[in-house]
């Protein structure tokens, strides 16, 4: 049963231009979504949450918005970088699942100069 | 730097050997959780501890136990190891909230031959 899925394993993008990460889910009970950033050889970093209460925060290149009708969040990062190439994982928390955190199997992102 | 430290950061061994993971979590953080993500595989929720005391479990086999000690450090114990096994494992810390983010450690990659 996976709760949260990221259906592309793979994006490709030019420097300078969007980066949009997808990321759907099933339970509607869900109440925080987070953003995390894995390099090789490193663990994941957070890069960015949003409230079930939300459908849209920011913060500097990066921007979450969630559409919970579609039950679908995406990343958005613009403009990006090389240093952007990375694995991105979507994470969500709450519902029934209290102290579970579910992850995506991720997307791997690789920003082209 | 997340302040999540996990020792050691490579581990051969044999299969139906036992190994213990140890991960010591961000100063202040009471919840430790751990991780498993094989080849090609998203991060697999394993166990997740809170102040000493098991909070969640996710896919962790019966092979696999863990503990959080006193000290708030956590240690994954991996006993009969089967060549499956091999995955990197992670260790996670975060404070009590809802939608605290993980801080990760860097891991541990583990290699049954």
């Amino acid at each position: 049963d996976q709760q949260v899925k990221q259906n592309s394993p793979s994006l490709s993008v030019q420097e300078g231009r969007i980066s949009i990460l997808n990321c759907d889910y099933t339970n509607s009970m869900f109440d925080y979504f987070l953003w995390y950033k894995k390099y090789p050889a490193e663990g994941p970093t957070f890069l960015i949450s949003i409230s079930s209460i939300k459908d849209k925060n920011e913060d500097g290149r990066f921007t979450v918005f969630l559409n919970k009708s579609a039950k679908h969040l995406s990343l958005h990062i613009v403009p990006s970088q090389p240093g952007d190439s990375a694995v991105y994982f979507c994470e969500s928390t709450g519902g029934t699942s209290y102290g579970k955190l579910t992850f995506g199997q991720g997307t791997i992102l690789t920003v082209h100069p | 730097d997340s302040g999540v430290t996990q020792t050691p950061k490579h581990l051969i061994t044999a299969t139906g050997q036992r190994v213990t993971l140890r991960c010591s979590p961000r100063s202040g953080d009471l919840s430790v959780y751990w991780y498993q993500q094989s080849l090609d595989q998203g991060l697999q929720f394993l166990i997740q501890y809170y102040n000493g005391e098991e909070r969640a479990k996710g896919n962790i086999l019966e092979r696999f136990s863990a503990q959080q000690f006193p000290d708030l450090h956590s240690e994954l114990n991996l006993s009969s190891l089967e060549l499956g096994d091999s995955a990197l494992y992670f260790c996670a810390s975060s404070v009590v909230g809802a939608g605290s983010p993980l801080h990760f450690g860097n891991g541990t990659r583990l290699t049954v031959t």
